[in-house]
């Protein structure tokens, strides 16, 4: 059974940091791109950052580049995201995705539960 | 950046009633690298549709996803008490971006 597991969530400080897991068990994690999607108290989704199945590419949406850095540990099936200077419109919950290669496409197939980050002072 | 947008943002329809949601991408995503996803509350998106046609696996044949270049729609043919819930285009030809989302709730 496909299961991803996020942790990390809290409140934060504006200005503050923080690193967000997710731990991924019943797939190959290696061979797949991955990605963080948040959504607001709310709102909508919202595509954060996905990153290669080996590491090597790694993209983001605007308004996060150069504060959050995606990344990933093949050997221990996790996926993480490392959050600075965060901002009250960072609060959001946070889910990790496997993006899933179908032909050409690469749609979210699985979702974790999602973790609540939110940040206040 | 693709902006993506979706309408109606709320849709209120009966059970049995035919649902038609549209979504339109700001440039073309190329013919279909579009994606339809279901959320309910407190629950993580369920993927429906991908490659703007294509079911995903385990999705009821009553939901149908058409377009491509800009405008794309999700047809959910007769609409069941499980449907009521809010719907996402996604777009996966440039980086990602999704919708706003359209709320398709019981009349």
């Amino acid at each position: 059974e496909v299961q991803l597991v996020e942790s990390g969530g809290g409140l934060v400080q504006p200005g503050g940091s923080l690193r967000l897991s997710c731990a991924v068990s019943g797939f190959t994690f290696r061979t797949y791109w991955m990605s963080w999607v948040r959504q607001a108290p709310g709102k909508g989704l919202e595509w954060v950052a996905n990153i290669k199945e080996d590491g090597s590419d790694k993209y983001y949406v605007d308004s996060v580049k150069g504060r959050f850095t995606i990344s990933r540990d093949n050997a221990k099936n996790s996926l993480y995201l490392v959050m600075n200077s965060l901002r009250a419109e960072d609060t959001a919950v946070y889910y990790c995705a496997r993006e899933v290669r179908l032909g050409p496409f690469r749609p979210f197939d699985y979702w974790g539960q999602g973790t609540l980050l939110t940040v206040s002072s | 950046e693709i902006l993506m947008t979706q309408s109606p943002a709320t849709l209120s329809l009966s059970p049995g009633e035919r649902a038609t949601l549209s979504c339109r991408a700001s440039q073309s995503v190329s013919s279909s690298y579009l994606s339809w996803y279901q959320q309910k509350p407190g629950q993580a998106p369920r993927l429906l549709i991908y490659g703007a046609s294509t079911r995903a696996t385990g999705i009821p044949a009553r939901f149908s996803g058409s377009g491509s270049g800009t405008d794309f729609t999700l047809t959910i043919s007769s609409l069941q008490p499980e449907d009521f819930a809010v719907y996402y285009c996604q777009q996966d030809y440039n980086l990602r971006t999704f919708g706003q989302g359209t709320k398709v709730e019981i009349k």
